[in-house]
């Protein structure tokens, strides 16, 4: 059974950084592109960032030289390291396994239920 | 960015309805479509991709249409474990873009 399980999460000041993780077990991990999705508190979904077994990685402009994804294929974990964090930030993390059915990179069929991150003074 | 608009926001509906949702892209996404359920505090749940095409496990009572900029999410005969948020999302190009969500209750 595919799980994918995100944690790290918390309370941290603006201007700071924090890590998050997500386990990823029940797949061949070293096949898969892995995705991290937020939802800031009472909105919808907004795409963060991908990681892909060939070492490609993409960001939406808004985190782009703050935040890394990374993946360590030993431990089948996917992270986002996050620096200099803003209030905006804060949101429910989520990873995502890319649906590799659809023909086209981009889309989910399977998603974790998140970590909590809060940015506030 | 590619901008997914949703509506309604939300609608409230009785067993049994026929419900429809509509998303709009603002540029051509061609079929690159996909629709997902979320319930509170809860993983979203991937229900649709390339438009129209049902995930393994989706009641068919869900069903999804449209190309281009134009799309819908149909639910035939609403049942109550179906009040939930729904999402578009188009995959046309990156960065990946959702809708605002459609909130549907059950009368």
């Amino acid at each position: 059974q595919v799980q994918l399980v995100e944690s790290g999460g918390g309370v941290v000041q603006p201007g700071t950084s924090l890590k998050v993780s997500c386990a990823v077990s029940g797949i061949l991990f070293s096949s898969y592109v892995i995705h991290w999705v937020r939802q800031a508190p009472g909105k919808g979904l907004e795409w963060v960032a991908l990681t892909s077994p060939d070492g490609n990685k993409h960001y939406i402009d808004s985190v782009k030289d703050r935040f890394i994804v990374s993946r360590d294929e030993s431990e089948t974990t996917v992270y986002l390291q996050m620096n200099s964090l803003r209030v905006d930030d804060t949101a429910v993390y989520h990873c995502a396994r890319e649906f590799r059915g659809s023909g086209r990179a981009g889309t989910f069929d399977v998603l974790g239920q998140g970590t909590k991150v809060t940015v506030s003074s | 960015d590619i901008q997914m608009t949703q509506s309604p926001s939300s609608l409230s509906a009785s067993v049994g309805d026929r419900v429809t949702i509509t998303c709009r892209a603002s540029q051509d996404v061609n079929t690159y479509l996909a629709w997902y359920q979320q319930k509170p505090g809860k993983a979203p749940k991937s229900l649709i991709y390339a438009a129209s095409i049902l995930q393994s496990g989706v009641p068919s009572r869900f069903s999804g249409s449209g190309s281009g900029t134009d799309f819908t999410l149909t639910i035939s005969g609403l049942q109550p474990d179906d009040s939930a948020t729904y999402y578009c999302q188009h995959y046309s190009v990156y960065p990946v873009t959702f809708g605002g969500g459609t909130k549907i209750e059950i009368k």
